[in-house]
């Protein structure tokens, strides 16, 4: 069954915690990325990494890490420097194909929860 | 600026009625528009998707429209069903070398009633 896997589904954190939110995609794509999404608002990049051991920096990173030492596996941890880390987190995967096309495929998501 | 406005923010229609969505975007260096639909609690899905050399592109009920000179996309649904009621995100991107960005719209929650 491929796909893309995020685990968990929800997370509680206390304040001053890290966390690790897992992304996992068995498709075979050279990228991923980690995007934040708010209630009313459009998804936004936080990291995205196009090789093993290599990634960038979206446009929110600060306060998340990253790493990425197999191609499967996506890891974001978020840190305790970020201050309002409570929202909807989503894992995406992409190929490129002969067309030049460069479809982006999410995973269910990880809803962390800063209590 | 790598924006792209979407608009409008919520939309409620009849069954059978067509919903229009529409975005519009800055950078002429964006070459690939797709569309996805999220339902809540859910990823979003790739609904469908345009290059800037189409000007139109259907699949099943939904069709995109293109316009470059404007800078601006839209999302069509036909016949619309209470299945369809979701938010629905339009995106843009350019090739990098390293890796796509997608830059999102905010959304647009649909309603379809029955």
């Amino acid at each position: 069954d491929g796909g893309i896997t995020q685990s968990p589904k929800y997370l509680f954190r206390k304040e001053g915690q890290n966390v690790t939110l897992s992304c996992e995609q068995n498709l075979n794509h050279d990228a991923m990325y980690w995007y934040r999404q708010d209630p009313g608002q459009g998804l936004r990049l936080i990291y995205y990494s196009q090789i093993v051991n290599d990634f960038q920096k979206g446009d929110i990173a600060e306060g998340y890490s990253v790493s990425r030492e197999k191609k499967e596996s996506f890891p974001l941890t978020v840190t305790s420097a970020q201050k309002n880390p409570t929202a909807f987190y989503l894992c995406a995967s992409s190929i490129r194909t002969s067309g030049g096309a460069h479809t982006q495929y999410f995973g269910p998501g990880t809803r962390l929860t800063v209590l | 600026q790598q924006q792209v406005k979407q608009s409008p923010q919520s939309l409620i229609v009849q069954k059978g009625g067509i919903p229009i969505i529409n975005c519009a975007y800055e950078n002429t260096a964006f070459d690939y528009f797709p569309w996805y639909q999220q339902f809540p609690g859910k990823g979003p899905a790739l609904l469908i998707a345009i290059r800037p050399d189409v000007s139109e592109k259907k699949e099943g009920r939904f069709t995109i429209s293109f316009n470059k000179s404007a800078k601006q996309f839209s999302l069509h649904i036909m016949d619309s069903q209470p299945g369809d009621s979701a938010t629905y995100f339009c995106a843009a991107s350019k090739w990098e070398t390293s890796g796509s960005r997608l830059t999102f719209g905010e959304g647009t929650q649909l309603t379809v009633n029955p």
